[in-house]
């Protein structure tokens, strides 16, 4: 087990709804960074947050927010759901930015309908 | 532009049989990590191992071992002796130093190897 821990397990909301999912980091890392995995695919990063501040963002849209807290957990929050945000969502956790190894939880499935 | 291929999207292989995964990337910098993943039908990654681009020395750890040669741009991996417990998709994964267009840390995915061993 890597320590990342992600609630909740399973989630289903409803086109137009908004979705909160968190994310407790590994102890020691301050680094939380986020992936969209559709199914048969490879995780997509959405963005990551250093020591509590954005640090870089994939090609997802403004819908998609985040936050990092003091004690280095995070949150990803989506608004305005819609149908292809259906996926598999992973945080992963490192002990600093570039270079090291992410060690990932076990995911959140967001199903829309 | 970054980019990894994995050509390879599906392997079935019997126990005992070896295999070789292969991972071709891209990518302008000249500081930047490799990383090998194993997703298991329960959906969490698990990091397997992680090489920088100074280091072409081959690795070895039990069953597993990784080839990576800067020439061809390629980070293969190779199990040995394959066992029914290996079944898993497996993804490799690149990681740039300097910052063109994404975060300095994030990775980016291939879209990863779904082997099948079969007892």
């Amino acid at each position: 087990e890597t320590g990342v821990t992600q609630s909740p397990t399973h989630l289903i909301k409803t086109r137009g709804q908004q979705v909160t999912l968190r994310c407790s980091s590994q102890s020691g890392h301050n680094t939380v960074s986020w992936y969209q995995q559709a199914l048969g695919q490879g995780p997509q990063f959405i963005f990551q947050y250093y020591r509590e501040e954005e640090n870089g963002r994939g090609n997802f849209p403004p819908r998609f927010s985040g936050l990092q807290f003091p004690n280095y957990s995070s949150e990803l929050n989506v608004n305005a759901l819609e149908l292809d945000d259906s996926a598999l969502y992973l945080c992963a956790s490192s002990l600093e930015l570039a270079g090291y190894e992410q060690y990932f939880g076990p995911g959140t499935r967001l199903t829309v309908t | 532009a970054q980019k990894v291929t994995q050509a390879q999207t599906e392997i079935s292989v019997v126990e005992k049989e070896d295999v070789t995964l292969d991972c071709v990337y891209e990518t302008r910098d000249t500081t930047y990590y490799l990383f090998w993943y194993k997703q298991p039908p329960s959906g969490e990654l698990v990091f397997l191992i992680r090489r920088n681009s100074f280091d072409e020395q081959n690795e070895i750890s039990g069953r597993y071992s990784w080839n990576f040669q800067k020439s061809t741009s390629s980070f293969n991996f190779t199990i040995t002796a394959s066992q029914v417990v290996d079944s898993a998709v497996y993804f490799c994964a690149l990681s740039a130093f300097q910052d063109y267009g994404g975060s300095q840390g994030n990775l980016i995915f291939g879209k990863g190897t779904k082997l099948s061993v079969k007892p």
